[in-house]
């Protein structure tokens, strides 16, 4: 199975600062027909998962553009330029390359 | 608006069985390849089991496969899951999720699943 590590896997933050994830797979993410399925998720407390980006960097419809998503191969990364008050949660990254799909452990994300 | 209700969570004993629905609305239930994702209490996520739009293709988890199946009825735009031999370990929420050819883009809110003595 490909593993999905997540550094740091807790992120204090302070308001109006930026922020960032680190996400990596033990092997390639890139899928035969050429896509990379390294996806991005926000999970708010008591709240289901939420897509915030797809396939390393298109932002969902409704998800603000303070989030960015970048990365290749194995190694990705996900960007809050200025973090607000609703972006505390977990967030995971998920390989959809590979059967299983797997996701990361989580990064909590909490003000300082 | 797309809409995924989970529903038959409970709590069960070791070795016994339930049954998972999950009620889709929204959309073209039939195009959509569908997915079971678990998230123990506190923990994090594991996907269980994914299906093509027309249920021909089936995958599953090692941790799940023998002791659960999924299915689908495109005709009740509903998803099922069928759990046998139940263990502790499988206590957890159960999230229904649709994909979207990417991944999974919207999920349902969940039904609990707890597995005690």
């Amino acid at each position: 199975d490909v593993v999905m590590t997540q550094s740091p896997l807790s992120l204090p933050v302070t308001l109006g600062q930026p922020a960032s994830i680190s996400c990596r797979s033990s092997q390639s993410l890139v899928h035969s027909d050429g896509n990379t399925y390294l996806n991005w998720f926000q999970q708010r407390p008591g709240q289901s998962p939420r897509r915030l980006i797809y396939r390393v960097s298109n932002r969902d419809a409704g998800v603000p553009d303070r989030f960015s998503g970048s990365g290749s191969g194995t190694d990705f990364t996900l960007e809050i330029s200025r973090v607000e008050a609703e972006d505390i949660g977990v967030y995971y990254c998920l390989q959809g390359t590979h059967w299983p799909f797997t996701f990361g452990p989580g990064t909590k994300v909490d003000f300082k | 608006q797309v809409q995924l209700v989970e529903s038959g969570g409970g709590l069960v004993k070791p070795g016994g069985s339930l049954r998972l629905s999950c009620a889709a609305s929204g959309f073209t239930f039939s195009d959509r390849f569908m997915s079971w994702i678990r998230q123990a209490p506190g923990k994090g996520l594991e996907w269980v089991a994914y299906t093509s739009d027309s249920g021909s293709m089936i995958k599953y988890a090692d941790s799940v496969r023998g002791r659960f199946t999924m299915s689908r009825d495109n005709a009740k735009n509903s998803l099922y899951l069928q759990m046998n031999s139940l263990r502790n370990e499988d206590t957890a929420i159960y999230y229904c999720a649709r994909d979207d050819g990417s991944t999974v883009d919207h999920w349902g809110q969940g039904t609990l699943v707890t597995v005690s003595s």
